[in-house]
C-alpha cells in the first residue's frame, strides 16, 4: 500500500537458513507494526514499536523470530533457522498518531516467504 | 479475550447483485469494529470502521456496514457489486486502549459476469 515499502516482495529459502524482510514506513510515524498472514487466515499480530523500542513483541511465536528498528524508521524482521511452517505473508503496517488501531492502519503489500 | 467469527469463507455472487458478507465479534469491553479489503498482491486497505455514533456506517467504494450490539455483529453489504470487488475482506476488532487488531480469518467475494 502506499506509504509503507517492504522488501523483498517475494523470497523462497531452505528450511533451516536465516531470513531478513525490511519494513520501511517512508513518512515519519513512530508506531509500526509487524503482522504474519498464514494461507487461508486472517492477519495475527506479530510485534509493535513505538519509536525505536518494541513496545509489545508478545505475538512473536517463538526466540527464532526477532525485529529491530534502530533509528525509529525502517524495522527488519529477522527468522533464524527457518522452518516450513514459517512460510507466510509478513505485513507491516504503521498508524497514526498515538499508534492506537482507532486511527487506521497503513499496511504494506507484505513479502511472502515460502520455506523449501 | 476478543474474537472476530468470519462464517462464509468464500461468498460467490453475480455482477450487480447485492451481497453481504457477515462478521460477528466477541468482547468484554466496548469495541471498535473495521472491514479491510485485499485485492490480490496488495496490502490490506481500509474500507471503513465503527468507533461509535451511528450503527450505519458508510464506506469506500459503496460498501457500508451496520453495528448490531445486540447481536454482536458488524455485517458488510453493498447493494449492487462489480467484477472489480472480488477480492478479500477481513473483519477486525479493537479495543478503545488498545493499538492491535484482532482479524477474523476473511471472506473471499468472488463476482461473477
Amino acid at each position: 500500500g502506499a506509504g509503507v515499502s517492504q522488501t523483498p516482495s517475494n523470497k523462497v529459502t531452505e528450511k533451516g537458513k536465516y531470513v531478513e524482510l525490511r519494513c520501511d514506513p517512508i513518512s515519519g510515524h513512530t508506531a509500526l507494526y509487524w503482522y504474519r498472514q498464514s494461507l487461508g487466515q486472517g492477519p495475527e499480530f506479530l510485534i509493535y514499536f513505538q519509536g525505536t523500542g518494541a513496545a509489545d513483541d508478545s505475538g512473536l511465536p517463538n526466540d527464532r523470530f526477532f525485529a529491530v528498528r534502530p533509528e525509529g524508521s525502517v524495522s527488519t524482521l529477522k527468522i533464524q533457522r527457518t522452518e516450513r511452517g514459517d512460510s507466510a505473508v509478513y505485513l507491516c503496517a504503521r498508524s497514526g498518531v498515538g499508534g492506537l488501531a482507532i486511527y487506521g492502519y497503513t499496511f504494506g503489500s507484505g513479502t511472502r516467504l515460502t520455506v523449501v | 479475550a476478543q474474537s472476530v467469527t468470519q462464517l462464509d469463507s468464500q461468498v460467490p455472487v453475480f455482477e450487480e447483485a447485492p451481497v453481504e458478507l457477515r462478521c460477528n465479534y466477541s468482547s468484554s469491553v466496548s469495541v471498535y469494529l473495521f472491514w479491510y479489503v485485499q485485492y490480490p498482491n496488495q496490502g490490506l486497505q481500509l474500507l471503513l470502521k465503527y468507533l461509535s455514533g451511528s450503527t450505519l456506517v458508510k464506506g469506500i467504494n459503496g460498501f457500508e456496514a451496520e453495528f448490531n450490539k445486540s447481536q454482536t455483529s458488524f455485517h458488510l453489504r453493498k447493494p449492487s457489486v462489480h467484477i472489480s470487488d472480488t477480492a478479500e475482506y477481513f473483519c477486525a476488532v479493537s479495543d478503545p486502549s488498545s493499538y492491535k487488531l484482532i482479524f477474523g480469518s476473511g471472506t473471499r467475494l468472488l463476482v461473477r459476469p
